[in-house]
């Protein structure tokens, strides 16, 4: 199985600040069709997980460009700019490319 | 808009069964592979099953397979979760997703007895 490694667990950040996540995984995401298959979500506080990013840097419908994702490969990272009182939550990455398909431990965000 | 409804959740004792039902709209339903993930309370997330969108293959984790079945059905928009011989370790909110880019709200099943 794919293991997802997400650093770190929980971080605070100044409104207006940037932050950086870090997600690793433990093989290749590259899919043999060439897809690279490294998702990004954000739980909300009571909610449902949404998606923000998809195939390393795509950003979903809707979703701010404040959101940016980037890597390659095992090594991934999600950038959030310009951070508002809405973007507290739990955030996860998840792997797509193989079955079963596997998700980090999440990184809590919280607002100073 | 896309809308997943999950229904079926509930209170349910070890080694029985519960079927779970998500009712979707809002996209063409035939169209994508349908997947449920969930979350045991305080929890990050587990993938739990993943269905093409005929039905025709379908693809589980070690920790379920042979105890949950997915299905669907087209023509009522319609997913399933047959869960049986249910464990203490499937305590969690079950999400209902199109492809894990769309979620429901979520429904929870507590096995204990």
């Amino acid at each position: 199985d794919v293991v997802m490694t997400q650093t770190p667990v929980s971080m605070s950040v100044s409104l207006g600040g940037q932050v950086s996540i870090s997600c690793r995984s433990s093989q290749s995401l590259v899919h043999n069709n060439g897809n690279t298959y490294l998702s990004w979500y954000i739980q909300k506080p009571s909610q449902s997980p949404q998606l923000l990013i998809y195939k390393v840097s795509n950003r979903f419908s809707g979703i701010s460009d404040r959101f940016s994702g980037s890597g390659s490969g095992t090594d991934f990272t999600l950038k959030i700019s310009r951070v508002e009182p809405d973007d507290l939550g739990v955030y996860y990455c998840g792997q797509g490319t193989q079955y079963p398909l596997t998700f980090g431990s999440g990184t809590k965000l919280e607002i100073k | 808009e896309v809308q997943l409804v999950e229904s079926g959740g509930g209170l349910v004792q070890p080694g029985r069964s519960l079927k779970l039902s998500c009712v979707a709209s809002g996209f063409t339903f035939n169209n994508y592979w349908m997947t449920w993930i969930r979350q045991a309370p305080g929890k990050g997330l587990e993938w739990v099953a993943s269905i093409t969108n005929t039905g025709g293959s379908t693809y589980y984790p070690d920790s379920v397979k042979g105890r949950f079945t997915i299905s669907r059905d087209n023509a009522k928009s319609t997913l399933y979760l047959q869960m049986n011989s249910l464990r203490s370790e499937d305590t969690a909110t079950y999400y209902c997703t199109m492809a894990a880019d769309y979620w429901g709200q979520g429904v929870m099943v507590t096995v204990s007895s």
